[in-house]
This record gives C-alpha cells, sequence and structure tokens, in this order.
C-alpha cells in the first residue's frame, strides 16, 4: 500500500469551476509538498506546508495534521492549469549510515480544466 | 543559480546499450536523488545520496549504479538498459538533515529502450 493516496486520480473540469485535489498520508511526516507537472515538462515546487493553509493566487493547500490529510485547491480554473498535481510527503527516516528526511510521493492527480 | 540542471532529455537506446544521464545542482544541497516516473505508480526512488562519497539504494536500484564524487554531480548509470527500463527519469535535490526541506526537481529524461 503506497504511504501516500491522493484522489482524484483524474479529473476535468469547465474552465472557472473551483476545484478540490486530496492528499491522505499513513505516516509521520514532518512536512508535504504539492508539486505541478505539466505535460512533458519538469516538476514545481507550488507549496510546502506543515500546518494550516498557504495560499498563492488562486491556489490554497491546507494540511490537517490530525487527520493526516492535504487538500490543494485552484478557484476560478484556467485551461493553463491542466497539469499533474503530486502530493509529496518528507518523512524522517534512518538507514544503517545516516538519519534525515526523504519524499514520498502520490501517483498525481490529472487535471484537465476545458474552456 | 541554474538549480537542478539534468541531460539529456530525450534518449533512444537499444536493448544491453549503457548510458549515463547527468545531474548536476548548485544550490549546495546535500541530498540528491534519482526517480523514474511511470504511469500510475508515481515517483519512484531508485538510488540517492546524502552528501558527496555516500550513495544509497531505493525502492527500484536493480540495473542502475549511481556514484558521488562531488557534492555538485549525481550521474545515473544503466548498465545494460532493458525495455522494462523505458520510463521517465528526474534527478531531485534538497537539503538533508533540515526539517520542511524544499526540493527542486531536473527537467526530466524520457528513456525508450528498444
Amino acid at each position: 500500500k503506497n504511504e501516500v493516496e491522493q484522489s482524484p486520480q483524474n479529473l476535468t473540469a469547465q474552465e472557472g469551476e473551483f476545484i478540490t485535489i486530496n492528499c491522505s498520508y499513513s505516516v509521520g511526516i514532518s512536512a508535504l509538498h504539492w508539486l505541478q507537472q505539466h505535460p512533458g515538462g519538469g516538476i514545481v515546487s507550488l507549496f510546502m506546508l506543515s500546518s494550516g493553509k498557504k495560499k498563492h493566487g488562486r491556489l490554497i493547500a491546507t494540511i490537517n495534521i490530525q487527520e493526516k490529510h492535504s487538500s490543494l485547491h485552484i478557484t476560478a480554473s484556467h485551461p493553463r492549469d491542466s497539469a499533474v498535481y503530486i502530493c509529496a510527503v518528507i518523512k524522517l527516516f534512518k538507514s544503517s549510515t545516516n538519519t534525515g528526511n526523504q519524499f514520498y510521493f502520490g501517483t498525481g492527480t490529472s487535471l484537465t480544466v476545458i474552456p | 543559480n541554474a538549480g537542478v540542471t539534468q541531460t539529456p532529455k530525450f534518449q533512444v537506446l537499444k536493448t544491453g546499450q549503457s548510458m549515463t544521464l547527468q545531474c548536476a545542482q548548485d544550490m549546495n544541497h546535500e541530498y540528491m536523488s534519482w526517480y523514474r516516473q511511470d504511469p500510475g505508480m508515481g515517483l519512484r526512488l531508485i538510488h540517492y545520496s546524502v552528501g558527496a562519497g555516500i550513495t544509497d539504494q531505493g525502492e527500484v536500484p536493480n540495473g542502475y549504479n549511481v556514484s558521488r564524487s562531488t557534492t555538485e554531480d549525481f550521474p545515473l548509470r544503466l548498465l545494460s538498459a532493458a525495455p522494462s527500463q523505458t520510463s521517465v527519469y528526474f534527478c531531485a535535490s534538497s537539503y538533508f538533515g533540515t526539517l520542511n526541506t524544499e526540493a527542486f526537481f531536473g527537467q526530466g529524461t524520457r528513456l525508450t529502450v528498444v
């Protein structure tokens, strides 16, 4: 079972709609990322949060540490928002030689916004 | 400050060929990692490094080799390419021991093994 679960896997919306993508995780984490990947493009970080809520323009990310859940909201969606959105958590890990933080990724939500 | 530079962007290999994917960062990050991205499976960790001279295996290391001779560079080597290694590969870097660290990704390499 993946430690990070995202829903929905695919989402189609009309331009202007309010969009919500959900992320649930099963392990204790130190922080959570929302990433964006455009078709054929690289991956960029949208948000990094460990509590509460963050807002950048039309994007809002929330996290509830007790419920192990985060949501990414897009207000007034636009076709240029079409992309894959990936939830990633940072978890403390220990190996035989090192202790530090490592990323674990959800499988992504593919969003298509239709004009 | 160029961030994470990953090359090449596209590559086609024949089965059995070897190649190296290059990854370099100029942010003095300790942690560098390689992922492969396959449909429906998300990003899976191949190998990672927490500093020069230190590497370790991730979730799917078989068929891949890495080295970290400098802080800046973390190349990924395919020893004998197989069709199962057809995928999109991403290099990433971040600070390691710091909580709430942000990850920076390369542009990705789309590899096809025929």
